[in-house]
């Protein structure tokens, strides 16, 4: 079965900590590998990986893809109350000539200033 | 950067009634959108995925007939609640695909919460 796991499901943190963020995923036919932070609302888009060892870098959010061992991590410095957020991990995939985007029950962040 | 609008963005009805949600993709051109539900504290699960101008493509354990999907154009796709009931009261989220580029990126909605009473 697919399935995509994120740990932890929760991390409480001080404001100027640095975490990270872990997704496994067990999928056929893997296309690539996304990130979003989600608040109140829908999903805002972080990153896609799709090679392994290349990492992505935006501002003090940085991830990167393992293909062999099938995970990835999300890795935020410096973390401010801004950050506060649910952190989803989603895995695009083919399942039968169907694309398919499958979400990691999430991480929920909580900064404390 | 690729915008997609839901509307309504929340709406309560009575039990029994149907309840029409509109996906829009405001400035791409999305064949294929997605339909997600999401329970609190839960992840997004997917319902459904609906290409323009064909049958959408159900997830299992989704009732096709209950959860009416409509792709009529490349930037319109309608997700028709019927008769409701307050255990589909959730919170309704469609993302379209830009093909443009092969980027093969996901843009989600601003969701959609209904309350079923």
């Amino acid at each position: 079965e697919d399935k995509v796991v994120q740990s932890p499901l929760s991390l409480v943190v001080h404001e100027g900590d640095t975490v990270t963020l872990n997704c496994s995923y067990e999928v056929t036919n893997f296309r690539s590998l996304l990130w979003y932070k989600q608040e109140k609302k829908a999903p805002t888009f972080l990153f896609m990986l799709t090679s392994s060892g290349i990492e992505k870098k935006s501002g003090r959010l940085s991830s990167i893809l393992d293909k062999k061992e099938l995970f990835s991590i999300l890795n935020i410095t410096a973390t401010q109350t801004g950050d506060s957020a649910v952190y989803l991990c989603a895995v695009r995939f083919y399942n039968f000539g169907n694309e398919k985007l499958t979400f990691g029950t999430g991480t929920r962040l909580t900064i404390i200033p | 950067g690729a915008v997609v609008s839901q509307h309504p963005s929340w709406v309560i009805c009575k039990s029994g009634t149907s309840v029409k949600i509109e996906c829009r993709s405001l400035d791409f051109q999305a064949t294929t959108m997605f339909w997600y539900r999401q329970f609190p504290k839960q992840s997004l699960m997917l319902m459904a995925t609906s290409n323009e101008g064909s049958k959408a493509t159900y997830e299992q354990g989704v009732e096709k007939d209950k959860f009416l999907i409509n792709h009529a154009s490349l930037t319109l796709s309608t997700l028709t609640v019927t008769s409701a009931h307050p255990e589909d009261s959730s919170f309704y989220i469609c993302s379209a695909r830009d093909l443009e580029g092969a980027k093969y990126e996901q843009y989600f909605g601003p969701g959609t919460r209904l309350t079923v009473t």
